[in-house]
């Protein structure tokens, strides 16, 4: 009940393209949904997070959409490009409680 | 205003040996967490601290591995008697307060020869 699973993968899309990457929790008490993005060698870097409040929240270029009845969230990256190649990590946590759950990654490559 | 520093950022240690990683927070920031990243797989739980208190210790291996985190200094993550399957990435995070954004430090490579 703890995990978050993610998928896909690995993901290929080609300069402006817009990849979806989607993750599915189990747990009803997170009520925190951060996506942080990591490149090789570097720690992970926060990009955007959501509450269950909403159903959409943008940043940017960033976008996360949120389905609290399924209990899914996913991450939409619009014009997407080759500087966008790196790990995308979603993850949850119950606000009390603090600690993140990750899911498992996807490594995106954006083809210019 | 400085992000999260770690240091060392690579360490070699031979098996048997003792590994220590630190970590001081952002300024301002009384909350630590530590996470571990084994090759080829997601980042993983380890442990919550808050000055001199360890809040939340669930995901430490029950042996050899401790972590403090002192009124005064980094966050200190210790591996005794360290083993190959030890060798990972340890990435500390700092947060301003429970339940908040967490912001992660470069991390530190540890590999045991």
């Amino acid at each position: 009940q703890q995990q978050v699973k993610q998928s896909p993968q690995s993901l290929i899309v080609q300069k402006g393209g817009i990849p979806i990457i989607n993750c599915a929790y189990e747990n009803t008490a997170f009520d925190y949904f951060p996506w942080y993005q990591q490149f090789p060698g570097k720690g992970p870097a926060l990009l955007i997070a959501i509450r269950p409040d909403v159903s959409e929240k943008k940043e940017g270029r960033f976008t996360i959409s949120f389905n609290k009845s399924a209990k899914q969230f996913s991450l939409h990256i619009m014009d997407s490009q080759p500087g966008d190649s790196a790990t995308y990590f979603c993850a949850a946590s119950r606000g009390q409680g603090g600690k993140l759950i990750f899911g498992q990654g996807t490594e995106l490559s954006v083809k210019p | 205003n400085a992000g999260v520093m770690q240091n060392p950022r690579h360490l070699v240690r031979r098996r048997g040996q003792e590994a220590r990683l630190r970590c001081s927070p952002m300024k301002g920031h009384s909350h630590v967490y530590w996470y571990r990243q084994l090759p080829e797989e997601g980042l993983k739980f380890m442990v919550y601290l808050q000055k001199e208190n360890i809040i939340d210790e669930s995901g430490m291996p029950k042996e050899r591995f401790s972590a403090e985190f002192p009124k005064e200094g980094p966050s200190i993550l210790r591996i005794q008697q360290v083993v190959r399957g030890d060798s990972a990435a340890y990435f500390c995070a700092s947060s301003p307060q429970r339940g908040r954004e967490q912001y992660f430090g470069p991390g530190t490579r540890l590999t045991v020869t």
